[in-house]
């Protein structure tokens, strides 16, 4: 199994541009986490879903961000207008069953300029 | 608000050494408390730890849980370079899937 796989690993945009980050998930690990890294604020649970179905989102920063998963192999994370503080790293991360590790994704580095 | 406290926040050690990393944490419902290890990319799960007093180990890598000071402690003995990470503490509540973690430890083994 590949692990958990993020697209892409970089990302440099302007201000104001909308961001799609990409997840997928390990096959058969029905829950799904998008985190925040930064210096200042460490690293942050955004969301997470189980089963495809949103649980907690209380993470979620504003209305810029929102995330979806249309099946249980494939989650995106959307920022949309981007701003300057939004630059951070976000991972993906999954689970098998709500009581074990998570498996963390490489990340995607966000620039927004 | 569930917090994780984690300390040193930083630590430099010579290569040999042995290092001891803490955490404390205030949950409502705990579950379970986990160590990871984060180099230059993903965190890394190291250890869970769920019951008070049980050593888990793992190579020159161990760690104990005390559900009743609230705190968990990761020993590394003979520090290698390789062991240069930072080291996250992350709590887990018996309600939901949410895990909080604290700031993290930046440990520095120099040769």
């Amino acid at each position: 199994d590949a692990g958990v796989i993020q697209s892409p690993r970089h990302e440099v945009t302007e201000m104001g541009q909308e961001v799609t980050l990409r997840c997928k998930p390990i096959s058969g690990h029905d829950y799904l986490f998008w985190y925040r890294q930064t210096m200042m604020r460490g690293l942050e649970l955004l969301i997470y879903f189980n089963n495809n179905v949103p649980i907690d989102d209380s993470g979620m920063p504003e209305d810029r961000f929102s995330a979806k998963m249309p099946n249980a192999s494939f989650s995106t994370l959307k920022i949309q207008p981007s701003e300057p503080r939004d630059s951070a790293v976000y991972f993906c991360a999954a689970s098998q069953g709500d009581r074990s590790r998570q498996f963390f994704g490489p990340g995607t580095r966000l620039t927004v300029l | 608000e569930d917090k994780v406290v984690q300390s040193p926040l930083s630590l430099v050690v010579h290569e040999g050494d042995t290092v001891t990393l803490n955490c404390s944490y205030e949950v409502t419902n705990f579950r379970s408390l986990l160590w990871y290890k984060q180099e230059k990319k993903a965190p890394t799960f190291l250890f869970m730890l769920t019951s008070s007093g049980i050593e888990k180990k793992s190579g020159r890598l161990s760690s104990i849980l005390d559900k009743k000071e609230l705190f968990s402690i990761l020993n590394i003995t003979a520090t290698q370079t390789g062991d240069s990470a930072i080291y996250l503490c992350a709590v887990g509540e018996t309600s939901g899937s949410r895990l909080t973690f604290g700031e993290g430890t930046q440990l520095t083994v120099n040769p």
